[in-house]
């Protein structure tokens, strides 16, 4: 049973673009999180999504995030016009159920740099 | 503002010897506290949980001591190996309300050998 994928593992930007990480779940797995994890930080929560639906997106800047799980492919994480306080890890993880009762299984995280 | 606070930042132990890592939380509701280790390039991964109805949870090599009164838990690694070297997060959530695991910042934890 593969992992949690995410791609790009590496992204680089410049300033005023968009930025688009994708992210695929185990399998069996149809809750997805999103965490953000900035250079000497812990992890921050972002969104959290189930198949079509947001569930809690307390975590997400108001603008330019936007997150999505649609029913058939990975879950999306879309920043638009990319400033320079974006580059970070950002991390996926997934759970076959709704946390905590559900371990959340990490995926190896994509690499954001803006320029 | 940060929920959990982890100390150190970083640690250097010699191998054999006990790496203690601790954290402190304020609010009470927190109902379910997990370790992660993270190597370089690599996700978090699950080491240990506990729950706040036992005081302490041993696996292995790794245990996890919890507090209640005094809002603070740690892990201990015992016999520790240079394959430890990592970092670990601590982290904490409340179930049932919300689903944000809220991380403390981590500690670096450096094995000689």
């Amino acid at each position: 049973n593969a992992g949690v994928m995410q791609n790009p593992r590496h992204l680089v930007r410049r300033r005023g673009q968009e930025a688009r990480l994708r992210c695929s779940p185990m399998k069996g797995h149809s809750h997805v999180y999103w965490y953000r994890q900035l250079p000497e930080e812990g992890l921050k929560f972002m969104v959290y999504l189930q198949k079509e639906n947001i569930i809690d997106e307390s975590g997400m800047p108001k603008e330019r995030f936007s997150a999505e799980f649609p029913k058939e492919g990975p879950s999306i994480l879309r920043i638009q016009q990319v400033v320079r306080g974006d580059s970070a890890a950002y991390f996926c993880a997934s759970s076959p159920g709704p946390p905590p009762t559900y371990e959340q299984y990490f995926g190896p995280g994509t690499r954001l740099t803006v320029t | 503002q940060q929920q959990v606070k982890q100390s150190p930042q970083s640690l250097i132990v010699q191998k054999g010897g006990i790496s203690i890592i601790n954290c402190a939380y304020e609010n009470t509701a927190f109902d379910y506290f997990p370790w992660y280790q993270q190597f370089p390039g690599k996700g978090p991964a699950l080491l240990i949980a506990i729950r706040p109805d036992v005081s302490e949870k041993k696996e292995g090599r790794f245990t996890i001591s919890f507090n209640k009164s005094a809002k603070q838990f740690s892990l201990h690694i015992m016999d520790s190996q240079p394959g430890d070297s990592a970092t670990y997060f601590c982290a904490a959530s409340i179930t049932g309300s919300g689903y944000a695991l809220n991380f403390g910042k981590g500690t670096s934890l450096l094995v000689t050998p």
